[in-house]
């Protein structure tokens, strides 16, 4: 059962356009949710998070929106740039589970010039 | 400076041998990770240890050992090698109680078993 899902699998937007990437997740005790993303041939690094305190998390071009209710969130970025392509892993932890990050299949993103 | 080393980089493995996967880290966590990536398994989780113990298992297979011989060490054991274990695995870190569990990655061991 994959706890964490993610969609669209693959993304291609323009330049300057707006990349909504999206997650869901199962398990109502995760209260912790990351952002990593991932360059070809390197590895995931983190890139912004939230608590569900919150509904939004904004830095810079990137910001999360987050929906308890409905066990979703989203990750905008705006003013979306070439370099901004990678693959984007949503990811959810919970006290109650010791450290372990479950990720989700993750969004590849292309950003054409 | 790498905070996190893995070694090897690249390892080509025959079926049935064994090999083990070294990682160090130098960010005084005391939390260690393995997680492993391959096409079917986009970032799955193997092991997790706070304080050299062992916390949570998700490795169905016995041939996949981790091993801590100090704080900052965690290899990984890998006996009786087969093709489907072929990916990159991942060693990470974190510090827990700083309100999340943000992880620092390695920069993985590619793993090709032929």
């Amino acid at each position: 059962q994959q706890q964490v899902r993610q969609s669209p699998q693959s993304l291609t937007v323009w330049e300057g356009e707006t990349a909504i990437l999206n997650c869901s997740y199962e398990d109502s005790t995760f209260d912790y949710f990351p952002w990593y993303w991932q360059f070809p041939r390197e590895s995931p690094a983190l890139l912004i998070a939230i608590r569900p305190v919150s509904n939004k998390k904004e830095d810079g071009r990137f910001t999360i929106f987050f929906n308890k209710r409905e066990k979703k969130l989203s990750l905008h970025i705006t003013d979306s740039q070439p370099g901004d392509s990678a693959t984007y892993f949503c990811a959810a932890s919970a006290d109650n589970m010791g450290y372990k990050l479950t990720f989700g299949t993750g969004t590849s993103l292309l950003v054409d010039p | 400076d790498p905070k996190i080393i893995q070694k090897p980089k690249y390892l080509v493995a025959v079926t049935g041998s064994e090999k083990i996967l070294i990682c160090e880290q130098y960010l005084g966590h005391n939390a260690m990770y393995w997680y492993r990536q391959s096409a079917k398994k986009p970032l799955e989780f193997m092991f997790s240890y706070s304080y050299q113990k062992l916390m949570d298992n998700q490795t169905a297979s016995s041939r996949f050992q981790p091993q801590s011989s100090k704080k900052n060490h965690l290899d990984l054991q890998i006996t009786a090698l087969k093709p489907d274990d072929s990916a990159t695995y991942f060693c990470a870190s974190s510090q827990p109680g700083q309100g999340g569990t943000d992880y620092t990655f390695g920069s993985g061991t590619r793993l090709l078993v032929i």
